[in-house]
Formats: structure tokens, C-alpha cells, sequence
């Protein structure tokens, strides 16, 4: 089993949709949490990070239920611009005390005219 | 612009030879990290280097290593390149991100082909 899973779509969908992705994590341990996006042939960027409590950042709202293992990130009103793999990642500890990030393979979401 | 700056972008090596990925940033950040991403898998962790002079195995270290030159430089070395070495490489390095939690800043990628 992957520590991070999440449905790799494609999602397709109009602009001004809403659209859900959802991701779980096997490390209950896990301690921070994040969304980044990733453009075609491009690296990583961190989007948000996700708070116990949910958190906003414009159109976009990440949660996290602990007790589930599970993380999620709403985009509303989607923009043509929004079109990109968006990657759930969570963090484990090293043996050596360190702090590494688990990524998910990523979900790819293609907002059309 | 500051961030982190991946030389070469592109490389094609036939199987058995060797290369140098090289990664410098300049954001006086402590930790540097370098990932492989393959399609359907997120990205994996190869090695890590927590401050300079130390580094440190991550996930998929087989055939590879590093060396953590100074504070702002992190290489990572194929000594004898394998297809299944056949990959994207990010390098990484850790610092402040938004929200005061710490965020990762990643170079633009090497695209690595073994023939």
C-alpha cells in the first residue's frame, strides 16, 4: 500500500466548477500537511499547507480529519488556469530525527472552456 | 531570481556511464534534499542533506551518490548509469514557506534518459 494515495483522474471540468480531491496517508504519525501543484514538465510548487482546523487561501480550502487519515482540497470557481497536477503531501520523520515529505502520485485536473 | 538552480536540464546517457547532476541555492537554507519522480509515483526520495557536511540515504539511494560541497551546493553522482535510472530529478532545499510552516523550493528538474 502507498503511504499516499490519490485518484489520478483526470478530472475534467468547465470553468467556474467546483472540484474536490481527496487523499489518504498510511503514517498516522504524520505531523504536517500539504497541497502542492505541479504544471506539465514543470517542478513542484507548495500551494497550501492543511491546518486540523481547515483553512482558505482565496478559492481554495484545504481540510484534514486525523482520525480518518484523510486530506482534501476544494477549488471553486475554477479558472482555465487551475489545469495542473495537484499532489498531497504529508511528512514522516527519518531515523535520524528528520523531518522528509511523502508524496502522493498526484491528481491531474484540466479545467476546459 | 533566488531559488534553486539545476544544471543540466536535459541529459541522454548510454548505460554504464557516469554524470554529475549539480544544485546551488541561495537561500541560505540548511537542508537539501534530491528527489526522482517516474510516472504514476510521487516523488521519491533519493538523498538528503540536513546541514552542510552531512548527508544522508533517503528511500532510493541504490546507485547514486552525493556530496554536500558547501552550504549553498548539493550534487548527486551516477557512477554507472542504468535505464532504470531513467527519470526526472528535482533537487530541493528547505526554508520558511507560507503559513509559517516550512516549505520546500524546488530547481526546475533534470530530465535524465539511459540508453
Amino acid at each position: 500500500r502507498k503511504e499516499v494515495e490519490q485518484d489520478p483522474g483526470p478530472f475534467n471540468v468547465p470553468e467556474g466548477a467546483t472540484v474536490a480531491f481527496n487523499c489518504t496517508y498510511s503514517n498516522s504519525a504524520s505531523q504536517s500537511f500539504f497541497w502542492y501543484r505541479q504544471d506539465c514538465r514543470k517542478e513542484p510548487k507548495l500551494l497550501m499547507s492543511v491546518y486540523s482546523s481547515g483553512n482558505e487561501d482565496g478559492r481554495f480550502t484545504a481540510q484534514l480529519n486525523r482520525a480518518s487519515q484523510y486530506i482534501s482540497l476544494l477549488i471553486r470557481d475554477s479558472k482555465l488556469s487551475d489545469s495542473a497536477t495537484y499532489l498531497c503531501v504529508v511528512t514522516a520523520l527519518f531515523s535520524g530525527g528528520y523531518n522528509k515529505l511523502i508524496f502522493g502520485a498526484g491528481t491531474r485536473l484540466a479545467v476546459h472552456p | 531570481n533566488a531559488g534553486v538552480t539545476q544544471t543540466p536540464k536535459f541529459q541522454v546517457l548510454k548505460t554504464g556511464q557516469s554524470m554529475t547532476l549539480q544544485c546551488a541555492q541561495d537561500m541560505n537554507h540548511n537542508s537539501m534534499y534530491w528527489y526522482r519522480q517516474d510516472p504514476g509515483m510521487g516523488l521519491r526520495l533519493i538523498y538528503y542533506s540536513a546541514s552542510e557536511g552531512t548527508t544522508d540515504k533517503g528511500e532510493v539511494p541504490n546507485g547514486y551518490n552525493v556530496s554536500r560541497l558547501n552550504k549553498r551546493e548539493f550534487s548527486l553522482r551516477l557512477e554507472s548509469a542504468a535505464p532504470s535510472q531513467t527519470s526526472v530529478y528535482f533537487c530541493a532545499s528547505k526554508g520558511q514557506g507560507r503559513y509559517g510552516s516550512y516549505g520546500y523550493t524546488f530547481g526546475s528538474g533534470t530530465r535524465l534518459t539511459v540508453v
